[in-house]
């Protein structure tokens, strides 16, 4: 079945850098895009931004821009997303997700999320 | 604050029907799909509605969706118990060169 699997959680210092990885299964993983969308603790959800897998294009949110990079290796299918210059208020719930259709912006698969907290 | 207004709540009784706002702009939902999501406490959300109307395949048509110039509703029948839950309306919007995605606050549904 088609399925998106994120890293494990992260716990990181002001300041440092968090990569999260997000591996597709059950489908083309060139065929689609793959967006970042983050969730603060009691908060709502935040896209962060997306990457194409055929070419690796990509559209950042302009509150990340400079901070953030999203890349992927289409040998294993898989997505990242570096976060730079982490700060307190980047503690969240950081979720991959996938388009419904190719010519569809509507995220039908998520990956089950993975949690980073920023703390000295 | 999000660019998408959504009520904080809704409440109903189960059995009944609810219906959920979004409101946006002509930068946004005026001029692009809209699409609905559901989440439960701890996990991933879940697409209800794309395309402002139409359903994935496996859910219910006790959820439907519509749009109407720079709005958008969610509406649920015959409300259960599992349906309470955090709901989110999504577009694109257009008024960055190369456009976001934006999400409304959320809406949390209680089922009386």
């Amino acid at each position: 079945q088609v399925q998106l699997v994120q890293s494990g959680a992260e716990v990181k210092k002001p300041g440092a850098s968090v990569k999260v990885s997000c591996k597709a299964s059950g489908y083309t993983f060139t065929s689609y895009g793959i967006s970042w969308v983050r969730q603060a603790p009691g908060q709502g959800l935040e896209w962060m931004g997306w990457i194409s897998a055929y070419n690796g294009n990509t559209n950042y949110a302009q509150k990340l821009q400079g901070r953030v990079t999203m890349t992927t290796d289409t040998s294993t299918s898989t997505a990242y997303m570096e976060l730079r210059s982490l700060r307190s208020d980047d503690t969240a719930v950081y979720y991959c997700a996938r388009p419904l259709m190719v010519t569809s912006d509507a995220f039908d698969i998520w990956g089950q999320g993975t949690m980073v907290t920023v703390s000295s | 604050q999000s660019v998408l207004t959504q009520p904080p709540s809704v409440s109903a009784a189960p059995g009944q029907k609810v219906t959920i706002s979004c409101s946006g702009s002509s930068s946004n939902i005026g001029n692009n799909y809209v699409s609905w999501y559901q989440q439960l406490p701890g996990t991933a959300p879940k697409l209800l509605i794309y395309d402002n109307n139409k359903r994935p395949s496996g859910i219910p048509d006790r959820f439907s969706g519509s749009k109407s110039g720079t709005s958008a509703t969610l509406g649920i029948t015959g409300l259960q118990t599992g349906d309470e839950a955090d709901y989110y309306c999504g577009t694109w919007d257009s008024s960055l060169s190369a456009g976001e995605w934006v999400f409304g606050g959320g809406t949390k549904l209680t089922v009386l």
